[in-house]
């Protein structure tokens, strides 16, 4: 499967836990994006990394949520103490990054976290 | 101020019809980049097309085409012989920049096409 992976397709936590998300962008990309997809709204941009590198974060609340992007494997969204609200759709999406590359974002299939 | 309008919610189409989705945007930037993409009841995101704010002809794929009128800042989409398989939402999504097009990308609020057989 050469496309955007994300695990685990569906998550549920219990107010105060932990939640990781997962992406593993396209092979050959370096560029990953986090949108948040709340119920029957648009995605919101929250962060955009490259390896070892946070771009832009000024989508991402100033609290309890992180994202990274290490040199090996997955980048990961991290949100601790869930709340109800941050119950969402959260998708992954990356694009190559090269010089004149492509313009186009390629999206997972999205993890939802369902906070009890 | 929204950057990406969709005052359309909700959509009826009759089966083997056009549709036109419409889109308006706002931006200062020169250099923007417009995209369409499906999200059907799976939930996952499907991109559909892409027109450059510098792209002299409308972008076409297939049944989708792009009615750009740059004066206007609109970027409507347009479903020719519209399908069953069509019903889902559709998010129309600007991105600004030129040099540094890997920037985030801004969704509309979506509008929900249903197919009618």
């Amino acid at each position: 499967n050469a496309g955007v992976m994300q695990n685990p397709r569906h998550l549920v936590r219990r107010r105060g836990q932990e939640a990781r998300l997962r992406c593993s962008p396209m092979k050959g990309h370096s560029h990953v994006y986090w949108y948040r997809q709340l119920p029957e709204e648009g995605l919101k941009f929250m962060v955009y990394l490259q390896k070892e590198n946070i771009i832009d974060e000024s989508g991402m609340p100033k609290e309890r949520f992180s994202a990274e992007f290490p040199k090996e494997g997955p980048s990961i969204l991290r949100i601790q103490q869930v709340v109800r609200g941050d119950s969402a759709a959260y998708f992954c999406a990356s694009s190559s990054g090269l010089a004149g590359g492509s313009y186009e974002q390629y999206f997972g299939p999205g993890t939802r976290l369902t906070v009890t | 101020a929204q950057k990406i309008t969709q005052t359309q919610p909700g959509m009826f189409v009759q089966e083997k019809e056009a549709v036109t989705l419409d889109c308006t945007y706002d931006t200062s930037d020169p250099s923007y980049g417009l995209f369409w993409y499906k999200q059907p009841s799976s939930g996952e995101m499907i991109f559909l097309i892409y027109q450059g704010s510098y792209d002299q002809q409308n972008a076409t794929e297939g049944r989708y085409s792009l009615n750009f009128q740059k004066a206007r800042k609109s970027a409507n989409l347009v479903i020719s012989a519209s399908q069953l398989g069509d019903s889902a939402m559709y998010f129309c999504a600007m991105r600004e920049g030129g040099k540094t097009s890997y920037d985030k990308v801004i969704f509309g609020p979506g509008t929900s096409l249903s197919v009618i057989p």
